[in-house]
């Protein structure tokens, strides 16, 4: 079973650029969620997806903005780049169920820095 | 009320001692707590979880104590080994069971 992939793994932008991260699922999960990390914090909750609808936000300006793809995979988009969005961008997939137990399942990240 | 607070931020044991790391949590609508662990330049990977209603679970040498009445909750790793250096993530998911709200971590290195 492949794990969660995320491109690209560095990138460099200036301000006020767009930009746009991408990420495949775990094989078999069917819930995509995106994290931010600062240096030297815990992982932030942006958004999760699920069914192609965004099923949850965290406290994140409408310039970050999200898809999901039939086939589970995600985008992230940032617009109007601020240099505090300066982080590691965490992907995690996971398997929705009834009962709610939904094990997270991260990706290596995509290491963002504003200029 | 959406806060996990996590400490110490870091950590220094010698290899075969006992790592503790604790949280504390102000929101009783968080239903599952896990703790993740993460290597640099990887992203966090779930070493282990805990639901309110157990008091202690333990998986090899990781242990979660849970103290609902406190809102409390630690990590003890028993013979702790210098492949266990990393920092470690204090978790609780959302009632809406969207997200979890990370603790800010704790770095902690095992001496050999």
């Amino acid at each position: 079973e492949t794990g969660v992939t995320q491109s690209p793994t560095h990138l460099i932008k200036t301000r006020g650029q767009q930009v746009t991260l991408r990420c495949s699922s775990q094989s078999g999960h069917n819930t995509v969620s995106w994290y931010q990390q600062a240096l030297g914090q815990g992982p932030q909750f942006i958004f999760q997806y699920y069914r192609e609808e965004e099923n949850g936000r965290g406290n994140f300006p409408p310039r970050f903005s999200g898809l999901q793809f039939p086939n589970y995979s995600s985008e992230l988009n940032v617009n109007a780049l601020e240099l505090d969005d300066s982080a590691l961008y965490l992907c995690a997939s996971s398997l929705a169920r009834a009962s709610g137990a939904n094990v997270l399942t991260f990706g290596a990240g995509s290491r963002l820095t504003v200029l | 009320q959406q806060q996990v607070k996590q400490s110490p931020q870091s950590l220094i044991v010698q290899k075969g001692g006992i790592s503790i790391i604790n949280c504390a949590y102000e929101n009783t609508a968080f239903d599952y707590f896990p703790w993740y662990q993460q290597f640099p330049g990887k992203g966090p990977a779930l070493l282990i979880a805990i639901r309110p209603d157990v008091s202690e679970k333990k998986e090899g040498r990781f242990t979660i104590s849970f103290n609902k009445s406190a809102k409390q909750f630690s990590l003890h790793i028993m013979d702790s080994q210098p492949g266990d250096s990393a920092t470690y993530f204090c978790a609780a998911r959302n009632q809406a069971g969207t997200a979890l709200i990370f603790g800010k971590g704790t770095t902690l290195s095992v001496s050999s």
